[in-house]
């Protein structure tokens, strides 16, 4: 069946960098690409990052854009997080999406990201 | 960016009600909508995409309407496992948005 699985999250400081994988099985990842949300707690949903399975197309929020960056290897799918800022503070989740879609059929369980000093 | 707003932000209703959500955004967007549920502590799960057609496996008590700007979604019978946040997203155009959500709980 479609598994999402979130890992690498933990408590940083600002300033410093972090790496989340989403670990994707059960489905062919070429037609299904991979988005990254967060929700900061007690708040609401926030879109970050897309990337396309072959790479072509990458996205960010404008919160993210120029920190954050979003690879894949092989199967799983990676946010590269850099000079994180207290407002990352969020449970980060991946998201599939059916090809060209862009809504979300599957989620991940979601991993904590804290930002603190 | 394409805004939504959601309301109300908050509901409260008894099991066997009829809910109504309503989410609008700040451009027309077609019927490119989508409605999430998110019970607390978990992942969002998708209700309905491209405004009004349903998830395989949702229960038919959720229905959608709407294209533009106006979105409706609609609980016919509300059960005791739909207290949750609700919750719209555009599939228009990049970066893509939600709307703030709606928390329905039990009167």
């Amino acid at each position: 069946q479609v598994q999402l699985v979130e890992s690498g999250g933990g408590v940083v400081q600002p300033g410093t960098s972090l790496r989340l994988a989403c670990a994707a099985s059960g489905f062919s990842l070429s037609g299904y690409p991979i988005h990254w949300v967060r929700q900061a707690p007690g708040k609401g949903l926030e879109w970050v990052a897309f990337q396309s399975y072959e790479g072509r197309n990458k996205f960010y929020a404008d919160s993210v854009k120029g920190r954050f960056t979003i690879s894949i290897d092989r199967s799983t799918f990676y946010l590269n997080m850099n000079n994180m800022r207290a407002e990352d503070t969020a449970v980060y989740y991946c998201a599939r999406e059916p090809g060209g879609r862009r809504f979300f059929d599957y989620w991940g369980q979601g991993i904590l990201v804290t930002v603190s000093s | 960016d394409i805004q939504l707003t959601q309301s109300p932000s908050f509901l409260s209703a008894s099991v066997g009600d009829r809910v109504t959500i309503t989410c609008r955004a700040s451009q027309g967007i077609s019927s490119n909508l989508a409605w999430y549920q998110q019970e607390p502590g978990k992942a969002p799960e998708l209700l309905i995409y491209a405004a009004s057609a349903l998830q395989s496996g949702v229960p038919s008590r959720f229905s959608g309407s709407g294209s533009g700007t106006d979105f409706t979604l609609t609980i016919s019978g509300l059960q005791p496992e739909d207290f949750a946040t609700y919750y719209c997203q555009q599939l228009d155009m990049y970066p893509l948005t939600f709307g703030p959500g709606t928390k329905v709980d039990i009167k």
